[in-house]
């Protein structure tokens, strides 16, 4: 089975400041990972993805993400936090087996940005 | 534009009645899931179907059903079954080419 484990429920950073949210996953097959960002009362919003290529991806909004096998990580990261960058961040694994996008999610990391 | 909509955005139940949210995509993906989100759990599969007339359980399909009569459409209800029904309920859509899921922009039940 799959899981997908976002450390940190919330997390607070200044304007201008790195972001830095955390996910690790556990799969028995090569993964599928994805970020997505939700915005109050809203739906998901894909950010970006690791589908076996680069293993470090870029994605929208300044987002990117390293893919770690040996730690089994896929952290997200941008450089210089904007206030339009509050919301509530996802990580997701993909169960590819038998095919279709069945994904299974973290609890999520509300990211907050102070002035 | 091509997109999943979802309607209502809001919807109120009285205990013991039964609710159907409404799911139309417009992208011909041949797959569309259900999830319910709780504060501080995520999201959970309830649902998905990966083919027209066919359908699977998620992992908390207890208390709901859907059908799958057209391709662009997936709706789910929540039944009297459902003991604890108030929650945000996202529906996606996928298709075998492509690597994600894209998402409806919700419908939040309340039990009243």
């Amino acid at each position: 089975a799959q899981s997908v484990t976002q450390l940190g429920s919330h997390v607070s950073v200044s304007e201008g400041a790195l972001v830095l949210l955390r996910c690790n996953y556990s799969s028995s097959v090569p993964p599928y990972l994805f970020w997505y960002v939700q915005y109050p009362n809203q739906g998901l919003q894909l950010l970006l993805k690791y589908t076996s290529a680069a293993t470090l991806v870029k994605g929208i909004n300044g987002f990117e993400a390293e893919f770690k096998k040996s730690e089994t990580s896929f952290h997200l990261t941008k450089p210089s936090a904007h206030m339009s960058d509050a919301a509530e961040y996802f990580c997701a694994v993909s169960d590819q087996t038998g095919g279709g996008n069945k994904l299974t999610f973290g609890t999520g990391t509300q990211l907050k940005v102070e002035l | 534009d091509g997109g999943i909509t979802q309607s209502p955005k809001y919807l109120f139940r009285k205990e013991g009645q039964n609710v159907t949210l409404s799911c139309e995509q417009n992208l011909n993906h041949d797959a569309m899931y259900w999830y319910r989100q709780d504060p501080g759990q995520g999201l959970r599969l309830i649902y998905y179907s990966q083919i027209v007339n066919d359908f699977q359980k998620g992992d908390i399909a207890e208390g709901y059903s859907v059908s799958r009569e057209k391709k662009e459409s997936f709706p789910l209800t929540v039944t009297s079954a459902q003991k604890n029904p108030t929650a945000f309920y996202l529906c996606a859509s996928s298709d075998w080419t492509i690597t994600e899921a894209f998402f409806g922009q919700g419908t939040r039940l309340t039990v009243v």
